[in-house]
């Protein structure tokens, strides 16, 4: 099993900063990697496919990079609304797996 | 518009036996992979079961292996997750979830979950 290590656990932001999230593969996956975004009582939604591909709809402050075993997911201003979880998924081999989750919070 | 609406929750025994149901609309069910993830209360993201659109595919998690099965009517655009031997460690929202069109991809659309707790 591909084990998804994010960093860090929590991320305390000033709004209108960026933010930069950290997720390590213990083995390579390609560029097979997303990030989600979940709000508390809420579903997750998707953010980026490919590592770096905005989904439809995401606005242009998210981006992604990284291939292999390292990504970044970074929000370059924050906007009240993003202050929430975030989770990395590798969808390169079985079983899928998540990584544990960065929480965004205001500083 | 895409609908992913899950039933079947509740409270269960453990030991006992749940079948949660998904029903799908707004989009051509037949063509898509699906998932069920999970998420214990207060924890993370924990990915459960796959079924390829035609369902001659199927994967599970480690720690559902041997107790649960997914299946899927395309004619009812349903998908289904039927649960054995219920753990304490079981309880948690689950979510259906639809695999993005193509091959071997992320997950694009959620359903808004279903809690099962299972409990005494």
């Amino acid at each position: 099993e591909i084990v998804m290590t994010q960093s860090p656990a929590t991320l305390s932001v000033s709004p209108g900063d960026r933010a930069t999230l950290s997720c390590r593969a213990s083995q390579s996956v390609s560029n097979n990697l997303a990030w989600y975004q979940q709000k508390p009582g809420q579903a997750p939604r998707l953010l980026i496919s490919g590592a770096s591909t905005r989904a439809t709809g995401i606005p242009a402050r998210f981006s992604g990079s990284g291939s292999g075993t390292e990504f970044t997911l970074t929000i370059s201003s924050l906007q009240s609304e993003d202050f929430t979880f975030y989770y990395c998924q590798q969808y390169n081999n079985w079983p899928r797996t998540f990584g544990q989750g960065t929480k965004v919070e205001v500083k | 518009e895409v609908q992913l609406v899950e039933s079947g929750g509740g409270l269960a025994q453990p030991g006992g036996s749940l079948r949660l149901s998904c029903a799908a609309s707004g989009f051509t069910f037949r063509s898509y992979s699906m998932h069920w993830v999970r998420q214990a209360p207060g924890k993370g993201l924990e990915w459960v079961s796959y079924i390829s659109s035609d369902s001659s595919t199927i994967f599970y998690g480690d720690s559902v292996k041997g107790r649960f099965t997914i299946s899927r009517d395309n004619a009812k655009n349903s998908l289904y997750l039927q649960i054995y031997s219920l753990r304490d460690e079981d309880t948690a929202v689950y979510y259906c979830a639809r695999e993005t069109y193509g091959s071997s991809s992320d997950i694009d659309f959620w359903g808004q979950g279903i809690l099962v707790t299972v409990s005494s």
